[in-house]
């Protein structure tokens, strides 16, 4: 079975700008979470989707924001970019049942410069 | 509340040695603790995970113990090897997939 995938995985972007990143869940997955990555505030919970449904949001500006397709597929926007933005995002799946093991991707390593 | 406090920042320990990560919570509503190891450019994976019914679970070198009352968790890995050599993170989840992260431990393990 294929892992969750992530793309890009780099990607470089100045000030203002704006950025989606994509996401592919595990085959039968329901539920995609995303989380950032920094050496300073560590894992953080951004946002998670259920049948395209954002059943849960963390502590970050309206800036970030995502959406879930009917095959489950995820995106994730920022605009108007930040350097404090750069960061690994990170996707995981999961079947769907709430406390249930979420699966990582490679994450999408993003410079804001 | 919502925090995961995880010591120590980095560990060594020789080849066979046992590696011993600790975390504490502070949010009773928490109710599912997974330990996640992460390699440079990978993302998080599972290694074990627990439920505060049961004080302690084991899975081949990996143990977590758990201890409900002083709200704290902590990964043992017997033989520690080189391989082994990774972050670790605890975390926690209050019946759903949010998870609130430590801060992570960076583990070398010196052959």
């Amino acid at each position: 079975k294929a892992g969750v995938t992530q793309t890009p995985r780099y990607l470089i972007k100045t000030r203002g700008q704006q950025v989606t990143l994509s996401c592919s869940p595990i085959s039968g997955h329901r539920s995609v979470s995303w989380y950032q990555q920094t050496p300073g505030q560590g894992l953080q919970f951004l946002f998670e989707y259920f049948s395209e449904t954002q059943r849960n949001k963390g502590n970050f500006p309206g800036r970030f924001s995502g959406r879930q397709f009917s095959n489950s597929r995820s995106e994730m926007n920022v605009s108007t970019l930040e350097l404090g933005d750069s960061a690994l995002y990170l996707c995981a799946s999961s079947p769907g049942g709430l406390g249930g093991k979420l699966f990582f991707g490679s994450g999408t390593q993003l410079s804001v410069l | 509340q919502q925090q995961v406090k995880q010591s120590p920042q980095s560990l060594i320990v020789q080849k066979g040695g046992i590696s011993i990560i600790n975390c504490a919570y502070e949010n009773t509503a928490f109710d599912y603790f997974p330990w996640y190891q992460q390699f440079p450019g990978k993302g998080p994976a599972l290694l074990i995970a627990i439920r505060p019914d049961v004080s302690e679970k084991k899975e081949g070198r990996f143990t977590i113990s758990f201890n409900k009352s002083a709200k704290q968790f902590s990964l043992h890995i017997m033989d520690s090897q080189p391989g082994d050599s990774a972050t670790y993170f605890c975390a926690a989840s209050a019946s759903g997939s949010r998870l609130t992260f430590g801060e992570g431990t960076q583990l070398t393990v010196n052959p």
